[in-house]
């Protein structure tokens, strides 16, 4: 079980877009404005797209945005492409005793 | 460019000990926290420990306290982790990942990743 909650899959059209919702608690989401977002393609390293709740790291497309209410944190996909075809994980500070939390991951299947 | 090489993976029995090392090149190793995140397979991603940058803290992952080590030598731009009674739980690829801000902050913003090395613990 993980800490934060995902949905297992979400699908979309191409030129859609779509929301991955993270779901964490008052001790991590809801606390800190340090949600991250990684992407992660089949046998490859996971990469950063979105860190702070919504920044963009450089060379990260703008179809790309997070935000943040209360406990659950979002990823929003826009212009959906065929490369957006990928697993997505949700990462939070939860303090100094836990430190980070993942979430369980979303699978984004592009039509 | 950053670069991560992780090494010292394979097979392992249980109980067994195994040392991981990542190398790491294309930035100022002493300024950033690294960590350790694995992924068992078919499963998502799991935070396995930190080191800050001048290594005077660290953090660990309750499931691994007390049996996995990390270090990190500044001199030679190499993080570590040193894993004793391993389980078959443990079994997983292992990344190493550079934290992405500097200059002392340890927040878990994981930047760049390595290709990760294989954990399997299996008699």
């Amino acid at each position: 079980q993980s800490a934060l909650t995902q949905p297992a899959s979400v699908s979309g059209s191409p030129g859609q877009s779509i929301t991955i919702s993270c779901t964490g608690t008052s001790s991590d989401v809801g606390s800190y404005n340090l949600v991250s977002w990684y992407q992660q393609h089949p046998v490859k390293a996971p990469k950063l797209m979105i860190y702070e709740g919504s920044k963009r790291p450089s060379g990260v497309s703008n179809r790309f945005s997070g935000s943040k209410s209360g406990n659950t944190a979002s990823l929003t996909i826009s212009g959906l492409q065929a490369e957006d075809e990928a697993d997505y994980y949700c990462c939070s500070y939860a303090g100094s005793s836990t430190y980070v939390v993942f979430g369980g991951g979303t699978k984004l299947t592009v039509l | 460019e950053v670069q991560l090489v992780e090494s010292g993976g394979g097979l392992v029995q249980p109980g067994g000990s195994l040392r991981l090392s990542c190398a790491a090149s294309g930035f100022t190793f002493s300024s950033y926290a690294m960590s350790w995140v694995r992924q068992a397979p078919g499963k998502g991603l799991e935070w396995v420990s930190t080191m800050s940058g001048s290594g005077g803290s660290t953090y660990y992952a309750d499931s691994v306290k007390g049996r996995f080590t990390i270090s990190r030598d500044n001199s030679k731009n190499t993080l570590s982790l040193q894993m004793n009674s391993l389980r078959a739980e443990d079994t997983a690829v292992y990344y190493c990942a550079k934290h992405y801000h500097g200059s002392g902050s340890h927040l878990p913003i994981f930047d760049y990743w390595g290709q990760g090395t294989l954990v399997t613990v299996s008699s």
